[in-house]
């Protein structure tokens, strides 16, 4: 079974501050993890991943998530955030040999002027 | 490239009828998901089609069918809708098989059943 954790339900930062999104996960084996974006009355797009290898990874926007096994944690990261910012993020796992992706319940940020 | 187009966009029914959504891709992607989205719960896992000719049960199968009718098409029936089935619902897609790569959605159905 697999499962994703987002223990915040918002996120409130001013412009130009650094930007966390916290997630911590749970597979049986070793995980593929997604973050994705969702605008208002938009599907979601796709920001990141991490398969392997270097624990911080680079993604879309300026956005940077950071892998860490011993806490079984993803954290994504903003080093200065924009208003533009201001979205729905979900984390996601899969278990590598399952098709099925599974979500976190998902962060609110909300990033003032 | 229009990517995921899911048809209709909005839609409101009474609870009993039924609806088919639809869900097409052009990205000559192998595997196709429709989700639901409700407040507080992420998006959660109602059928998968890992490649054309097969479909398997999510996380909340019930209630649902689905058709895979060919490779770009994936649908999602509701044949006697209920007020729990009140919910945003996306369709997205993969280029298959349990790997690494993202899967691309659509911008949702919004239906509301009365």
């Amino acid at each position: 079974a697999q499962s994703v954790a987002q223990p915040e339900d918002q996120v409130n930062v001013a412009e130009g501050n650094p930007l966390t999104v916290k997630c911590t996960y749970s597979v049986s084996g070793n995980p593929y993890l997604f973050w994705y974006v969702q605008y208002p009355n938009r599907g979601l797009q796709f920001l990141l991943k991490y398969i392997t290898g270097d624990n911080l990874v680079k993604g879309s926007y300026g956005f940077e998530a950071e892998f860490n096994k011993s806490q079984t944690s993803f954290h994504l990261k903003k080093p200065s955030a924009l208003v533009s910012d201001s979205a729905l993020y979900f984390c996601a796992v899969r278990d590598r040999g399952d098709y099925k992706l599974s979500f976190g319940a998902g962060t609110t940020v909300t990033v003032r002027a | 490239n229009a990517g995921v187009t899911q048809t209709p966009k909005f839609q409101v029914l009474k609870t009993g009828q039924s609806m088919t959504l639809q869900c097409a891709q052009d990205m000559n992607h192998n595997s196709m998901y429709w989700y639901r989205q409700d407040p507080g719960m992420g998006l959660r896992l109602i059928y998968y089609s890992a490649s054309e000719g097969t479909t398997d049960k999510g996380e909340v199968p019930n209630g649902y069918n689905v058709s895979r009718l060919n490779k770009r098409e994936f649908s999602l029936r509701l044949e006697s809708a209920a007020p729990s089935q009140t919910s945003v619902y996306f369709c997205a897609s993969s280029t298959g098989g349990p790997n690494n790569q993202p899967q691309h959605f659509g911008d949702g159905t919004r239906l509301s059943i009365l």
